[in-house]
């Protein structure tokens, strides 16, 4: 079967650094996604790893272990506004051709003053 | 900008009605997405499109279909809703597949009575 699990909560403090992981088992693997979304809000692409490292984009970074089968998402400089679910997704490779994204669970991230 | 435009944002339905959802995107995306949300659980795919004209199930397809009859136009249709399918509903939109971002719409929360 395939899982991918990622933690349900996290709590950080404004200015801090926090890592939210993403662990998966599966077969067909492709790369790896994550996404923010706001309460009640559209999810947001941050990033997105193809291959193993660590891609920078301003405050977040994302990384990739396929060896590991693990990657994370790591949040700098925290804000206030960064209070939101976070999710992972890993592309897989589908029937045919075809390549399906699996979404996580979510991991809430609270920040505090 | 409008990216990608949901209609309706809110609706409430008996068990048994039909409607359908209607998603626009403005970006000359060649793939779309429906999905469905629900309290502590990630994104779940319902159907997808490739390209105009074209149309495939995800992992929750039953109890709805889908149309793609124009490039700019992913339409969600439940033809006899069910209380089951109370959630809120995503449309998104990529240029291609596979790691590609999705841009998501602002969602519709259906009600299902």
């Amino acid at each position: 079967g395939q899982s991918l699990e990622q933690p349900s909560e996290v709590t950080a403090v404004e200015g801090a650094i926090v890592q939210i992981n993403c662990t998966y088992q599966t077969s067909g693997f492709y790369g790896l996604s994550w996404y923010q979304q706001h309460d009640g809000g559209a999810p947001t692409f941050l990033s997105y790893n193809a291959l193993d490292g660590l891609e920078e984009t301003g405050r977040f970074s994302s990384f990739l272990s396929r060896s590991d089968s693990y990657g994370y998402l790591l949040l700098q400089e925290l804000q206030m506004k960064d209070s939101a679910s976070y999710f992972c997704a890993v592309l897989l490779r589908g029937i045919g051709n075809n390549r399906k994204l699996i979404w996580g669970l979510g991991t809430s991230l609270a920040v505090n003053p | 900008n409008a990216g990608v435009t949901q209609t309706p944002k809110f609706r409430v339905l008996k068990t048994g009605q039909s409607m359908t959802l209607l998603c626009a995107q403005d970006m000359n995306h060649e793939y779309m997405y429906w999905y469905r949300q629900d309290p502590g659980m990630g994104l779940r795919l319902i159907h997808y499109s490739v390209g105009e004209g074209t149309t495939a199930k995800g992992e929750v397809p039953d109890g709805y279909n889908v149309s793609r009859l124009k490039k700019q136009n992913f339409l969600l249709g439940l033809e006899s809703a069910a209380p089951s399918q109370t959630s809120v509903y995503f449309c998104a939109s990529s240029y291609r597949g596979g790691l590609q971002p999705q841009h998501f719409g602002d969602g519709t929360r259906l009600s299902i009575l």
